[in-house]
């Protein structure tokens, strides 16, 4: 069965600065990946995923993630955050076989400073 | 869009209450699932669901049971809730034709006293 290490448990950022959410998955098989966001008091929402193709993938708000299979990483980045950023982000794996299988890391908290 | 809802956003109950939470969808997807969320932890499946009155079990199923009995409709039961079982929880669904992406509902933060 695949699983998900985030490395980070709580990242702390000033305002317009950079950020990087690091993930590691392992898998045997082929996967889909996934960067899922919760906001305060709310349910987790897709922020971005990876099915195929291009290795790189990006969300409607500015995040970017990397499928690296040499690495098994998918990593999201963002060149300058903002206050409104701050949420906790969920990387989660699936097998692309097995789409019901699908398995969370414990998350990241990001917060985003002024 | 879809949309996911759950019967109640908080709920405190005592220990040893029969415990409902209801989750309901809206976009025909035939997978469902529950999950209990707790700090440190992520997310992890209690069960889920593939199709009406079929479950299975995920990596946590002790203390619950879930019921499906229309598509739209998957119901997580506490038989006899107990203070471990305070946590966030969410429900989700999913579907072959966007790839199983799982789409959440609020969450419920149960409370167990």
């Amino acid at each position: 069965a695949q699983s998900v290490t985030q490395l980070d448990s709580q990242v702390p950022v000033f305002e317009e600065a950079p950020v990087e959410l690091r993930c590691n998955y392992s898998s045997s098989v082929s996967v889909y990946l996934f960067w899922y966001v919760q906001y305060p008091n709310q349910g987790l929402q897709l922020l971005l995923k990876y099915l195929s193709g291009s290795t790189l993938v990006e969300s409607i708000n500015g995040f970017e993630a990397e499928f690296n299979k040499s690495q098994t990483s998918f990593h999201l980045r963002k060149p300058s955050v903002h206050i409104s950023d701050t949420a906790e982000y969920f990387c989660a794996v699936s097998d692309s076989g097995n789409n019901n299988d699908m398995r969370f890391g414990a998350g990241t908290r990001l917060t985003v400073k002024p | 869009d879809v949309k996911v809802t759950q019967s109640s956003r908080y709920l405190v109950k005592r220990t040893g209450e029969k415990v409902f939470l209801e989750c309901v969808q809206d976009m025909d997807h035939e997978n469902m699932f529950w999950y209990r969320q707790d700090p440190g932890l992520g997310l992890r499946l209690i069960y889920f669901s593939y199709d009406v009155k079929m479950k299975e079990k995920g990596d946590i199923p002790e203390g619950y049971s879930v019921s499906r009995e229309k598509k739209e409709r998957f119901s997580l039961i506490l038989e006899s809730a107990s203070t471990n079982q305070t946590s966030m929880y969410l429900c989700a669904s999913s579907a072959w034709d966007t790839h199983y992406e799982q789409y959440f509902g609020p969450g419920t933060r149960l409370t167990v006293t």
